[in-house]
């Protein structure tokens, strides 16, 4: 099975700041990743998409990039509204796989 | 507007089974598979399998190969998990999530299963 490696686990950061997270692919997953946001108490929702396509629907301060094994979100301009838990996706290959989760909070 | 209906919490005994319901609407699920994602707080998200509604072809994560089965009910526009010989380990909140030309694009709102004596 692939392991995704995401890190940080948790993060925190000022209003209108920029953060980046980090997934890492135990084998090349050649941009079959998603990145999602959960918010407490809801179900997730897909962000972004072969590793740098924009859901549509979501704001353009949110961005994916990378390839191989090594792929990242950010999200510029950080809002109260980003409060949540983010976590990748492998659908490279089966099984599909997740990344640990990244809990962000606001300082 | 697309949503996924999941049904209501279960309480199961150890040995039993349980079938969970995705009810699609704003479109239909013969388009799309339909996966299925187990989530427990301290193990983060699995990935269970897929159905494709249209012909009942299913793909399964080998780990849940002989614990999930997968059906779909297209006059209802709804999907089926049932879980067998339930454990504590399966204890957790069950996900269904539609996957298309984008991965995961819309998801139930979860279906929360306890197993318990």
């Amino acid at each position: 099975d692939i392991q995704m490696t995401q890190s940080p686990a948790s993060l925190s950061a000022s209003l209108g700041e920029t953060v980046t997270i980090e997934c890492r692919a135990s084998e090349d997953i050649y941009n079959g990743l998603a990145w999602y946001q959960q918010k407490p108490g809801k179900s997730p929702q897909l962000l972004i998409y072969n590793a740098n396509s924009l859901h549509t629907g979501v704001p353009s301060r949110f961005s994916g990039s990378g390839s191989g094994t090594q792929y990242s979100l950010k999200i510029n301009s950080l809002q109260s509204e980003d409060v949540a838990s983010y976590f990748c996706q492998q659908y490279y290959d089966y099984p599909f796989t997740f990344g640990s989760g990244t809990k962000l909070e606001i300082k | 507007e697309v949503q996924l209906q999941q049904s209501g919490p279960e309480l199961r005994r150890p040995g039993s089974s349980v079938k969970l319901s995705c009810k699609a609407s704003g479109y239909s699920i013969t388009d799309y598979l339909m996966h299925w994602v187990k989530h427990r707080p301290e193990h983060g998200l699995e990935w269970i399998g897929w159905i494709d509604p249209e012909d009942g072809e299913t793909k399964y994560a080998q780990k849940f190969q002989s614990k999930a089965t997968l059906t779909a009910d297209t006059s209802s526009n709804t999907a089926y998990m049932q879980l067998s010989s339930l454990t504590s380990e399966d204890t957790a909140t069950y996900f269904c999530a539609r996957f298309g030309s984008s991965p995961m694009d819309a998801w139930g709102q979860g279906a929360s299963v306890t197993v318990s004596s």
